[in-house]
């Protein structure tokens, strides 16, 4: 399986914007970039995904580079709200490919 | 629309007992799977299954039994709880095997003494 590497942690201020890096220098073609992130004890939540283009909806900005080694996930104004753990997986759309998260990024909002 | 429903939300448990976390959803997912969550730690997948009467193994699959016998309900059984099973339990789903989306429940926190 193709691995990500992020940082263990990071610090933002409110209102600010927010980029999460993630290195997947193994990916293959076939492989999406999925983000998910996991507010204090509750389950992980979807954020975004994509597989060459960047991606927008109303949450993030998903930030792919031309070679696919590594994407930023983009919050534009952090709020509070929005200290999780946030996770990049990659998985490739086929039957039996699961979801592997690793430890994620620890984002501080600081007021 | 409910989503993903677990229960219990919280439990423990003495070496050696048995329990079954229940986890329901009500949006027709064929996919459905269960993870752990250790202090500090991303989730492992412990089951997972692609359509009723399917099911598979995850990374930590030991010590866990798992079934489908509907679409809709996908119970995790621990036939005899060890404290090495504490942890967090997340149960998932999504629309299809190959799809992109998963919905979590909210957990259910297991302690075994």
């Amino acid at each position: 399986d193709a691995k990500t590497t992020q940082p263990n942690s990071m610090e933002s201020n409110e209102e600010e914007p927010v980029h999460l890096p993630c290195n997947h220098s193994t990916i293959s073609g076939t492989d999406y970039i999925h983000w998910y992130r996991q507010l204090p004890s509750q389950g992980p939540e979807y954020v975004i995904h994509g597989l060459t283009s960047n991606v927008n909806n109303r949450m993030a900005s998903l930030a792919i580079a031309e070679d696919r080694k590594s994407s930023t996930l983009i919050l534009h104004r952090a709020t509070l709200r929005d200290a999780a753990v946030y996770y990049c997986i990659l998985r490739a759309p086929l039957y039996g490919q699961n979801f592997v998260f690793g430890p994620g990024t620890r984002l501080s909002v600081l007021p | 629309n409910a989503g993903v429903t677990q229960t219990p939300k919280f439990q423990v448990l003495k070496t050696g007992q048995s329990m079954t976390l229940q986890c329901a959803q009500d949006m027709n997912h064929e996919y459905m799977s269960w993870y752990r969550q250790d202090p500090g730690m991303g989730l492992r997948l412990i089951h997972y299954s692609v359509g009723a009467g399917i099911t598979d193994q995850g990374e930590v699959p030991n010590g866990y039994n798992v079934s489908r016998s509907t679409t809709e309900d996908f119970p995790l059984r621990l036939l005899s709880a060890a404290p090495s099973q504490t942890s967090v339990y997340f149960c998932a789903s999504a629309r299809g095997a190959t799809n992109e989306k998963l919905f979590f429940g909210s957990g259910t926190q297991l302690s075994v003494l």
